[in-house]
């Protein structure tokens, strides 16, 4: 167990509809990321937040946005949805000490009909 | 674009056998190293990193690393398989050699143990 904690864990929808994974980090790590894996393109970081602020943005679609709230849980949203969003959508978390050690959770299964 | 590329997509073994898994990244300028591993039905965890030192890094369960900067490479590996280290691993850089976190991952390498 990561200690990192991801909803929902399989979810089915279809084209055009709008949904919101959630994660939450390990107790005390500030920082979380999203990453997008899909059998063609691997895993691609999407989006960095840092106890509550934006800090880094990867090939993140118009169509997605995220946020981190004061209790440093977060929500990627994906709107719009298209058949190739289609993918494991994970998040993972790190704290502060600088080892560069990311704790991934399970990952949120998308499936887009 | 940077880039990450792992030369085998699926790799099976014999237990005892030998094992060598390719990575390669495309970036002049410092990196962070990663591998990590997911076990089926797990989630992604680090079996590995080199920052700075030794270019021959160890990691969990037997597993090492060496970084050669000349070949953009690093490679992992492990002198005797087990059926336990059936799994995917995943070569990683961080580009900015600061531990941010928003690494660039290669598309993974499935390794099958035969028992």
């Amino acid at each position: 167990d990561s200690g990192v904690t991801q909803t929902p864990k399989h979810l089915i929808t279809a084209t055009g509809q709008r949904v919101t994974l959630r994660c939450s980090p390990r107790s005390g790590d500030l920082s979380v990321y999203w990453y997008q894996q899909s059998l063609d393109q691997g895993l691609q970081f999407l989006i960095q937040y840092y106890n509550g602020e934006e800090r880094a943005k990867g090939n993140i679609l118009e169509r997605f946005s995220a946020q981190q709230f004061p209790d440093l849980h977060s929500e990627l949203n994906l709107s719009s949805l298209e058949l190739g969003d289609s993918a494991l959508y994970f998040c993972a978390s790190t704290g502060t000490g600088g080892t560069g050690e990311l704790f991934f959770g399970e990952g949120s299964r998308l499936t887009v009909l | 674009a940077q880039s990450v590329s792992q030369h085998n997509h699926h790799v099976i073994l014999s237990e005892a056998a030998s094992l060598e898994l390719g990575c390669n990244y495309s970036y002049g300028g410092t990196v962070n190293l990663f591998w990590y591993v997911q076990y089926p039905g797990q989630h992604l965890q680090l079996l590995l990193k080199y920052f700075s030192g030794d270019p021959l890094v160890k990691g969990i369960k037997g597993f090492e690393a060496e970084f050669i900067k000349s070949k953009f490479s690093f490679n992992l590996r492990k002198p005797s398989v087990q059926w336990s280290d059936t799994a995917e691993y995943f070569c990683a850089v961080d580009l900015y050699g600061g531990s941010q976190g928003n690494l660039i991952f290669g598309k993974g390498t499935k390794l099958s143990v035969k028992p």
